[in-house]
């Protein structure tokens, strides 16, 4: 069964730190591994990553993938108050196209 | 970009009745959608894999003749929680992958739909 842990469960931060969220995963038939935001509502999709080391980047946050180590980060720097969200982390098996979501990260940012 | 229109929002009902939710992709086609339930504080969980013009593919654990899946056309798909109790209540959200972008690994989701069970 295709696993996502997610760490830490949750986060309180300042204005202006900096956060690294983190995802480990067991995937049977590893496609790609995705970062998304969640809101009050629906997720909504922020990276996705297939390759190793190679980082992909987006204002102020960004993610990298070790699909040696099985494992992904997602930065953010500089925070703000707009960034207190669920970080969902998620694993698309190649072989049947499901995707399997972590629990996620609560991040709350304090001005 | 691609979108997914989900409706109600939010719906209230009494234990025992039916209660449908739509998922439409307004601006693409999507062959397969996808339902998730959300309990609060944790992940989202896939129910049903939901196939145009075809049957359902339900994941372990999900009864399929309670949480009911049409997927009359390439763009609705339909989920019917029958006989609802208030163990049903939670968070209710679609998803489809545009396939035009990245082979549709990339999954847009609805805005999803709270159900409450008195």
């Amino acid at each position: 069964e295709d696993k996502v842990v997610q760490s830490p469960l949750s986060l309180v931060v300042h204005e202006g730190d900096t956060v690294t969220l983190n995802c480990s995963y067991e995937v049977t038939n590893f496609r790609s591994l995705l970062w998304y935001k969640q809101e009050k509502k629906a997720p909504t999709f922020l990276f996705m990553l297939t390759s190793s080391g190679i980082e992909k980047k987006s204002g102020r946050l960004s993610s990298i993938l070790d699909k040696k180590e099985l494992f992904s980060i997602l930065n953010i720097t500089a925070t703000q108050t707009g960034d207190s969200a669920i970080y969902l982390c998620a694993v698309l098996n190649g072989a049947n196209s499901k995707l399997t979501f972590g629990k996620g990260i609560t991040l709350s940012v304090r001005p | 970009g691609a979108v997914v229109s989900q409706h109600p929002s939010r719906v209230i009902c009494k234990s025992g009745t039916s209660v449908k939710i739509e998922c439409r992709s307004l601006d693409f086609q999507a062959t397969t959608m996808f339902w998730y339930r959300q309990f609060p504080k944790q992940s989202l969980m896939l129910m049903a894999t939901s196939n145009e013009g075809s049957k359902a593919t339900y994941e372990q654990g999900v009864e399929k003749d309670k949480f009911l899946i049409n997927h009359a056309s390439l763009t609705l798909s339909t989920l019917t929680v029958t006989s609802a109790h208030p163990e049903d209540s939670s968070f209710y959200i679609c998803s489809a992958g545009d396939s035009r972008i990245s082979g549709a690994n990339v999954l847009t989701f609805g805005a999803g739909s709270r159900l409450t069970v008195l």
